[in-house]
């Protein structure tokens, strides 16, 4: 199956510093990614939605301004924390859509952020 | 957005017995599909199975099926022959038109030996 991968795994940063994830599909093109939020226990929550070459999309109570979210091309999408606080601790998982099969979304390993 | 529910937040089954999770969803539309995936200790999610909401039978997978109740908005999978390997989170998930993801609170399975 389609591949998609996360870097980095885990990333320890102090509070007030920025970090950036990347999201790449390895062996299809993904028009769209999505990216999510997991706490520890709990349940996957959409974050936002990005569509390479446009803004991305967020869900009502993200903020834009703090995640940031870029998809530049068909195969890399990124998330960068900005101003991180410790609060924004947490697991990050992005998956893909394969538009050559409908509603199929392939989920990266996920990425561990914790601000210290 | 839609809201995903699973009332069971821990289930156990004994090796080799079967098993049924439970998931209710909430939804306007149509048009959808709905899937189980299993997140075991590495969070890495693995699709389990899916089913297309304008399709009445019920998506079968090997060991796993479900029972598709769409005017109940009912989407419970069964386990059968439960094997240690089965242990993990299982979280039932609702994909609108928009190929968006929504997420029930997961449900976390044991299995005993």
């Amino acid at each position: 199956g389609a591949v998609v991968s996360q870097h980095p795994s885990w990333v320890i940063c102090k509070s007030g510093t920025s970090v950036k994830i990347e999201c790449r599909s390895l062996d299809f093109q993904a028009t769209t990614m999505f990216w999510y939020r997991q706490f520890p226990k709990q349940s996957l929550m959409l974050m936002a939605t990005s569509n390479e070459g446009s803004k991305a999309t967020y869900e009502q109570g993200v903020e834009k301004d703090k995640f940031l979210i870029n998809h530049a091309s068909l195969t890399l999408s990124t998330l960068t924390v900005t101003s991180a606080h410790p609060e924004d601790s947490s697991f990050y998982i992005c998956s893909a859509w394969d538009r050559g099969f409908s509603y199929e979304q392939y989920f990266g390993p996920g990425t561990r952020l914790t601000v210290t | 957005a839609q809201t995903v529910t699973q009332s069971q937040p821990e289930m156990s089954v004994q090796e080799a017995e079967t098993v049924t999770l439970s998931c209710t969803y909430d939804t306007s539309e149509s048009d959808y599909y709905l899937f189980w995936y299993k997140q075991p200790p590495s969070r890495q999610m693995i699709l389990v199975i899916r089913q297309e909401a304008y399709k009445q039978q019920n998506a079968t997978e090997n060991r796993f099926s479900v029972n598709f109740q769409k005017a109940a908005k009912s989407f419970s999978l069964k386990i059968s022959d439960s094997q240690l390997g089965d242990a993990a989170m299982y979280f039932c998930a609702y994909c609108n038109t928009g190929n968006q993801f929504y997420f029930g609170t997961g449900t976390s399975l044991t299995v005993i030996p």
